[in-house]
């Protein structure tokens, strides 16, 4: 497809499940992010990739949290033991800018995340 | 974000101007977004500014002031479908965006 594409749209899951969430960026898009969206508030920084690095994790709220991209396309955040405070929409983003000028980012419609 | 000011709510009629405020910490300062984010949808881009002044794109107009860390979204002759979120962010280095919380607009008949 021609945007950033996620799945599920909606995981509702109960408290101690894992779960992954999918992204699939926009083709040739090198630079890619997870954001975390609590309702009524901004995106806030997961973790960025450039192709298949993980180049910054810093906003990655605990160890339960894992983000991977293999092949440097599709990207999984995973999340283990999910707990209530884990409900929030999870944004991802792609970006043909690498680095120096900031380039646009490209949004997906995010993963609602629901924790019982 | 804890870098990011800008007003929680904002309400306006329908056909005016309405100015939205953001301030910003300049440390690493690498150009100033804003985003637009209607209700349960992705965010979209709006504009785009890194050097002072004034940025025009049909309704919408972006401008940056620097020095002040300041930068505004002006939005003209009003429509309700205008009602969104208004994500003011800033690029920090080679790829880091820190957003702010938001600015929730609503266009009123």
């Amino acid at each position: 497809g021609a945007g950033v594409s996620q799945s599920p749209r909606y995981k509702v899951a109960k408290r101690g499940q894992d779960v992954a969430l999918r992204c699939d960026p926009i083709s040739g898009h090198v630079s890619l992010f997870w954001y975390q969206q609590a309702l009524g508030q901004g995106p806030e920084f997961l973790t960025y990739f450039q192709n298949e690095a993980q180049l910054d994790k810093s906003g990655l709220p605990s160890d339960r949290f894992f983000a991977e991209r293999p092949e440097g396309s599709v990207s999984t955040l995973k999340i283990q033991r999910t707990q209530q405070e884990d409900s929030a929409v999870y944004l991802c983003a792609s970006s043909l800018s690498t680095g120096g000028a900031a380039g646009e980012l490209f949004f997906g419609e995010g993963s609602r995340l629901t924790v019982l | 974000g804890q870098n990011i000011d800008q007003p929680t709510e904002m309400t306006a009629t329908e056909g005016a101007i309405v100015q939205i405020n953001c301030t910003y910490q300049t440390s690493g300062f690498n150009g100033l977004f804003w985003y637009q984010q209607h209700a349960g949808e992705a965010p979209t881009f709006l504009s785009y500014n890194v050097l002072d002044g004034l940025e025009e794109k049909g309704r919408f107009s972006s401008f940056l002031s620097r020095s002040k860390g300041y930068s505004y979204l002006l939005l003209k002759e009003l429509q309700m479908k205008d009602s969104a979120s208004y994500l003011c962010a800033e690029s920090e280095g080679t790829y880091k965006y820190i957003f702010g919380t938001g600015t929730r607009l609503k266009v009123l008949a």
